[in-house]
């Protein structure tokens, strides 16, 4: 079956530290995968996806095929990333996302 | 231009009531989704129209839930003989079609079935 896993509901750090967010997927097919996130009082928005290969706000993310994973890094994390993330699995090209539960990324001073 | 709006943004209802959500989507956005939230989870998707084809509703967690779009434009979803179970975020986003990279999401709408 598809899934999206993300192990941690919850990740505090320090302003400054290294971040990465887990995500790891269950998916036969070529997959597509998409970070969304959710500020405080604001809609859910795309971050990125892995066919851009893009940094977005500093912010990473690498398909590794063989580990089946999409975690999304940033080396200094900054008070404004605390938000709730998304991690989504497109199957079929259809954009039919599964959304993992999200981790709630907490940012301290 | 406005981003997709939904309403209301809170519904409080009965068990045994039905309910209707609303979604209206960006201007030119064929493709249009429905997803909940529930308490703690993850979004689930519900169900997809694109143009005029058939939508695909195989998201949809009973026969108590049905959803409709007129003129390609506006969306209804519909839960008839609410359950408590039933509560959750209701979240519709468009895209310009099936293929469209982005969804653009609304701001949900909080339904609580006491």
């Amino acid at each position: 079956a598809q899934r999206v896993t993300q192990p941690e509901k919850l990740l505090s750090v320090f302003k400054g530290a290294p971040v990465e967010l887990k995500c790891n997927y269950s998916y036969s097919g070529s997959p597509e995968l998409f970070w969304y996130v959710q500020y405080s009082r604001q809609r859910l928005q795309l971050l990125l996806r892995h066919i851009s290969r893009e940094s977005i706000k500093g912010f990473t993310a690498d398909l590794n095929k063989g580990e089946t994973s999409f975690h999304l890094k940033k080396p200094f994390a900054q008070e404004e990333d605390s938000a709730m993330y998304y991690c989504a699995l497109n199957r079929g090209g259809y954009n039919k996302l599964i959304f993992g539960a999200g981790t709630r990324l907490a940012v301290h001073p | 231009g406005a981003g997709v709006s939904q309403s209301p943004s809170n519904k409080v209802t009965e068990k045994g009531k039905d309910v209707e959500l609303r979604c209206d989507p960006i201007s030119g956005h064929t493709a249009l989704y429905w997803y909940r939230q529930s308490l703690g989870q993850g979004l689930e998707f519900l169900i997809y129209f694109q143009g005029n084809s058939a939508p695909d509703k195989s998201g949809l967690p009973s026969d108590r839930f049905s959803a409709e779009r007129t003129g390609g434009s506006v969306s209804t979803l519909t839960i008839q003989r609410t359950q408590q179970e039933d509560s959750a975020v209701y979240l519709c986003a468009s895209s310009l079609d099936l293929r469209g990279p982005t969804q653009y999401f609304g701001p949900g709408t909080r339904l609580t079935v006491l």
